[in-house]
């Protein structure tokens, strides 16, 4: 079972350099997240999706967009990298209602130079 | 404003020895309660949710409690296996995303 899978797992960007990282989910759950974890810090949401064609900012959405494609997808988007966006982003998704417990990826490790 | 902190830290163990990781938190009420385990360059995996005051779960050697204010996660015997970062997040009624806190890295030495 693939679960969640999260593309690329690393990635160097150079300031002000655009890129999109892909998540999927093949457990058929409604709801996807996009987090950022960055050392001492617990996860912080970015984004949330609570079905397809809905998204919502979580807590620190700024520098960022994304895009639910199907129920399967969910990308996040930086448009302009800064380096303050070096940081693992990790997707995740669960079952309709946000007590569900929600199944993580392996991350994306990103640097921005 | 929600807050979740554990303690300690690290944590340090001999195989064998026993021992338990503290999550406090501070939420205007309590949907849920989660904990994660995560090892290096991996992401988080689901252990428990806890929902009320005296509730427990148990897996393995895991066993986690609730309070009114806080959450336990009490290692038992702990193998090198269990070595990893363990996460906690609350859920508030009124809300649907989960606070988490920074983690508490278990090592466990044969």
């Amino acid at each position: 079972n693939a679960g969640v899978t999260q593309t690329p797992k690393f990635q160097v960007l150079k300031t002000g350099q655009s890129m999109t990282l892909q998540c999927a989910q093949d457990m058929n759950h409604n709801s996807m997240y996009w987090y950022r974890q960055d050392p001492g810090m617990g996860l912080r949401l970015i984004y949330y999706s609570a079905s397809e064609g809905t998204t919502d900012k979580g807590e620190v959405p700024n520098g960022y967009n994304v895009s639910r494609l199907n129920k399967r997808e969910f990308s996040l988007r930086l448009e302009s990298a800064a380096p303050s966006q070096t940081s693992v982003y990790f997707c995740a998704s669960s079952e309709a209602g946000s007590y569900q417990p929600q199944h993580f990826g392996d991350g994306t490790r990103l640097s921005i130079l | 404003e929600d807050q979740v902190t554990q303690s300690p830290e690290a944590l340090r163990l001999q195989e064998g020895e026993s021992s338990s990781l503290n999550c406090s938190y501070t939420v205007s009420g309590l949907r849920g309660l989660f904990w994660y385990r995560q090892d290096p360059g991996k992401g988080p995996e689901f252990l428990f949710t806890l929902y009320s005051a005296g509730e427990e779960k148990e897996k393995e050697r895991l066993k986690a409690t609730l309070t009114k204010k806080e959450s336990f996660l009490h290692i038992t015997a702990p193998k090198p296996e269990d070595s990893a970062t363990y996460l906690c997040a609350v859920l508030p009624i009124n809300d649907y995303k989960l606070s988490f806190g920074a983690g508490t890295t278990v090592t466990v030495r044969a």
